[in-house]
């Protein structure tokens, strides 16, 4: 099925480790974003691109980085994990100009530990 | 820069019953104005959207929201609250290019 495809969909880590949450569409959309989700903080952007080879930051980038070699994918990369990442991750993607139709991934939840 | 305050963080309401959630937004420019649903343990989905066209925009599952630039309001509303719209709800405002900003999430209760 078309639409945006997030693993793994739960995490565990030990403080200080790395891994990489991978986020993939099918659509040919050319926006992609990453954003994590806490309790009484809603949605907050990490990171976002809107092509291949192009990213930046968003509100929170600290503690993460992203490449976009490719259109379909856009993986998030947590160098050396820290409690305060302990998040639920949502990876969303649209057509650019486009932005009320943007499709989110169902979720990865990390827990650092 | 654009902001985006949800007034409660929980709002309960009997089947049946009127559901109001509130949704005040700042921006420097015309907004986009969008409501999402979360069900447990899934992503978010699209209810409504308001793209200066229509003041009052409906949206799924029955709910409907109205802009009002006067009082910088998009309030979600639904006449008949049923079980299956309990759920978490968030609001969100772009300036424009996806970069959507959200609201802290008000979560519907739904009793019998």
């Amino acid at each position: 099925n078309a639409g945006v495809t997030q693993t793994p969909k739960f995490q565990v880590l030990k403080t200080g480790q790395s891994m990489t949450l991978q986020c993939a569409q099918d659509m040919n959309h050319e926006y992609m974003s990453w954003y994590r989700q806490d309790p009484g903080m809603g949605l907050r952007l990490i990171h976002y691109s809107v092509g291949a080879g192009i990213t930046d930051q968003g509100e929170v980038p600290n503690g993460y980085n992203v490449s976009r070699s490719t259109t379909e994918d856009f993986p998030l990369r947590l160098l050396s994990a820290a409690p305060s990442q302990t998040s639920v991750y949502f990876c969303a993607s649209s057509q650019t100009g486009d932005e009320s139709r943007a499709f989110f991934g169902q979720g990865t939840r990390l827990t650092v530990v | 820069a654009q902001s985006v305050t949800q007034l409660g963080s929980h709002v309960s309401v009997s089947e049946g019953a009127l559901v109001l959630l509130r949704c005040n937004y700042s921006s420097s420019v015309p907004p986009y104005l969008f409501w999402y649903v979360q069900y447990p343990n899934q992503g978010l989905q699209l209810l409504l959207k308001y793209t200066s066209a229509a003041t009052l925009v409906k949206g799924i599952n029955g709910f409907e929201a109205e802009f009002k630039k006067s009082e910088t309001s998009f309030h979600l509303t639904k006449p008949s609250a049923h079980m299956s719209d309990a759920a978490e709800y968030f609001c969100a405002v772009s300036e424009g290019f996806q970069k959507l900003v959200f609201g802290t999430g008000t979560r519907l209760l739904v009793s019998p």
